[in-house]
């Protein structure tokens, strides 16, 4: 039990809708991340958010948008969804140390 | 950029083998490197690590060895269980944005069976 809980657990859209993910982290976590993993393949990077401020980015064009909220809880928005974007999205959280706690994460298709 | 490069799976082992999964990764510096694994259904949950050249992670009878001069670390185990069916993954932090922000490689599938 790490303690990080996402929702929903699964999702299916359609291309070219929009779609939020939501992640609730422990208490005290003033660090949030989220990857992307792709069948087969490990997680990347998507970007990191530290006390409600984006501080770092990976290779992801804008239509990857985050909020972190003061209750420790954040969200991954996704607008103009394309095929590719059908993977497991994980938040993973910090409590300003080495390390990172990850939930099962929100798996969405895109139809 | 860094990257991390993991042997391709599945790895398939009868119950009390001995398991080796390679890690080779580039990078600036010399970050810290880790192991997570991936049970089934289930996020990622750190198995080990290592904060400098030479170090020993350690963790449930696993272990690995950070090789500066082989820019490797390679994940062992004397004597594998089923229960040690799981995706394992190679990862290092970004030096410059920190622990929370990982490379990971693709992962390796260990399949045990009794």
């Amino acid at each position: 039990e790490t303690g990080v809980t996402q929702s929903p657990t699964h999702l299916i859209k359609t291309r070219g809708q929009q779609v939020t993910l939501r992640c609730s982290s422990q208490s005290g976590h003033n660090t949030v991340s989220w990857y992307q993993q792709a069948l087969g393949q490990g997680p990347q990077f998507i970007f990191q958010y530290y006390r409600e401020e984006e501080n770092g980015r990976g290779n992801f064009p804008p239509r990857f948008s985050g909020l972190q909220f003061p209750n420790y809880s954040s969200e991954l928005n996704v607008n103009a969804l394309e095929l590719d974007d059908s993977a497991l999205y994980l938040c993973a959280s910090s409590p300003d140390s080495e390390k990172l706690f990850f939930g099962s994460g929100t798996q969405l298709s895109v139809l | 950029g860094d990257s991390v490069t993991q042997m391709e799976g599945p790895v398939t082992l009868s119950e009390e083998a001995f398991l080796t999964i390679n890690c080779t990764y580039t990078a600036t510096g010399y970050p810290s490197l880790f192991w997570y694994v991936q049970y089934p259904g289930e996020g990622l949950q750190l198995l080990l690590k290592a904060t400098k050249a030479d170090d020993k992670g350690s963790n449930k009878g696993f272990e690995a060895t950070y090789r500066k001069e082989t820019t490797s670390f390679h994940l062992e185990k004397g004597s594998v269980q089923v229960s040690d069916s799981a995706v394992y993954f190679c990862a290092l932090p970004s030096l410059k944005s920190g622990y929370s922000t990982l490379t990971f490689g693709k992962g390796t599938m260990l399949l045990v069976s009794p």
